[in-house]
């Protein structure tokens, strides 16, 4: 079975915290995604790679950043956390057909 | 632009009526369609893809490429159908990123 594990799946941090949330994919695949869910708003794209130390804009990328340093490994970054980052984050992975880890539920204070 | 258009916030129906989750889109080429499910405590899955024509757990869906529809549809719902559901579209092949609605939750109820 294709295992997409993220980190941690609760997270609370204060407001200007820098905070790391990471994606790790056991099925060699190249494309990995940063997806934000929202209730109401559905998925959408923060990042995406379609290789290592590739990366390109999704949707809504402001206020983040991403790192792919090894093909199976994915970061997300928040470099100065507000609230309105409060949010589940889908890591994802795959090609045509997505594997979606759990998610990570960050709080921002 | 990509665009999905997923009109119903809210479905909800009774153990053993018929269902159909409407999914609209938006895209110039040939896009590649599919529906995604979330079940409660559970991570997003696919459910199914049109390529691949398949029923699942009951389920179909058709691409309607004159309507730029690809709602899905169930004969007769079932309590554990209760769940998440979001269509998404990428570009021909499946190799461009994954553009999601915005969901629809349906209950179905006893």
């Amino acid at each position: 079975d294709v295992k997409v594990t993220q980190s941690s799946r609760y997270l609370v941090k204060r407001t200007g915290e820098k905070v790391f949330l990471e994606c790790v994919q056991d099925m060699d695949h190249e494309n990995m995604f940063w997806y934000r869910q929202d209730p109401g708003l559905g998925l959408r794209l923060i990042y995406f790679s379609y290789d290592v130390k590739m990366k390109e804009k999704g949707d809504i990328p402001e206020g983040y950043s991403v790192s792919r340093e090894k093909k199976e490994r994915f970061s997300l970054i928040l470099e100065s956390a507000s609230t309105n980052q409060t949010s589940m984050y889908l890591c994802a992975s795959g090609d045509g057909e997505l594997f979606f880890g759990e998610g990570s539920r960050l709080t921002v204070l | 632009a990509q665009r999905v258009t997923q009109p119903e916030k809210l479905l909800s129906v009774f153990k053993g009526a018929p269902v159909e989750l409407k999914c609209n889109y938006s895209y110039s080429g040939s896009p590649e369609l599919f529906w995604y499910v979330q079940y409660s405590r559970q991570r997003l899955q696919l459910l199914l893809r049109h390529i691949s024509r398949e029923s699942i757990k009951g389920f179909t869906a058709d691409l309607n490429k004159g309507e730029t529809s690809f709602h899905l549809k169930k004969p007769f719902a079932q309590e554990e159908d209760s769940a998440m559901y979001y269509c998404a579209l990428s570009g021909a092949g499946g190799s461009e990123k994954l553009v999601f609605g915005k969901g629809t939750k349906l209950t179905v109820n006893p």
